[in-house]
């Protein structure tokens, strides 16, 4: 049971590239997320999933789009990245009872020059 | 307005003395999860303890309690007998309503408090 995974851990990118992030989740959970965390800051929540073909908008998500084709995949997309969208990007899931806490996934270290 | 706020970026404690963090939130839901996640320094967020805004008794876990005051909006950890490995950002999320399909169970972290514990 490897929990959550993200895939890379770590990416340099230029202005302007693209790039998909993978987040995998093996515990059959139902909700999916993703977050950014900026230095010495708490997590936002840019985009979400509640079932496997939906998603909706976090906090922050201009910038951002994800897709959930398969229950346990969340991918969180960069069309163009920017400098501010320099962070690091969590993933986290959940079962999806009431007192469920949400399994983080280890980062994603993004920087883009 | 800040829903979930934690006024203490940086604590120091002495190694075995207990220390609490503060976190006060703010919501007009009757149904809400209260959270804390510890971020040591090789940046993976480990889940430490949850209170129910219906739980009449505050949680525990080992070492970890909330101090859970719903009349106040506060949500204070005591980490009792402090060990150098606590040393770590402590984070406290508020999740507002039910589980359910249109809040999608989200999360809203305060900033954070730098915990330092010295030998």
């Amino acid at each position: 049971n490897a929990g959550v995974t993200q895939t890379p851990k770590f990416r340099v990118l230029k202005t302007g590239q693209s790039m998909t992030l993978l987040c995998a989740q093996d515990m059959n959970h139902e909700y999916m997320y993703w977050y950014r965390q900026d230095p010495g800051m708490g997590l936002r929540l840019i985009h979400y999933s509640v079932g496997e073909g939906t998603t909706a908008k976090g906090e922050v998500p201009d910038g951002y789009n994800v897709s959930r084709l398969k229950k346990q995949n969340f991918l969180l997309g960069l069309e163009s990245a920017a400098p501010s969208q320099t962070s690091v990007y969590f993933c986290a899931s959940i079962r999806g009872t009431s007192t469920d806490t949400q399994y983080f996934g280890p980062g994603t270290r993004l920087t883009v020059l | 307005a800040q829903k979930i706020t934690q006024t203490q970026p940086g604590m120091f404690v002495q190694e075995k003395e207990a220390v609490t963090l503060d976190c006060t939130y703010d919501t007009s839901d009757q149904s809400y999860g209260l959270f804390w996640y510890k971020q040591p320094s090789s940046g993976e967020m480990i889940f430490l303890i949850y209170q129910g805004s219906y739980d009449e008794q505050n949680a525990t876990e080992g070492r970890y309690s909330l101090n859970f005051q719903k009349a106040r909006k506060s949500a204070n950890l005591v980490i009792s007998a402090s060990q150098l490995g606590d040393s770590a950002m402590y984070f406290c999320a508020m999740r507002e309503g039910w589980v359910e399909v249109t809040s999608g169970s989200r999360l809203t972290f305060g900033e954070g408090t730098q915990l330092t514990v010295n030998p």
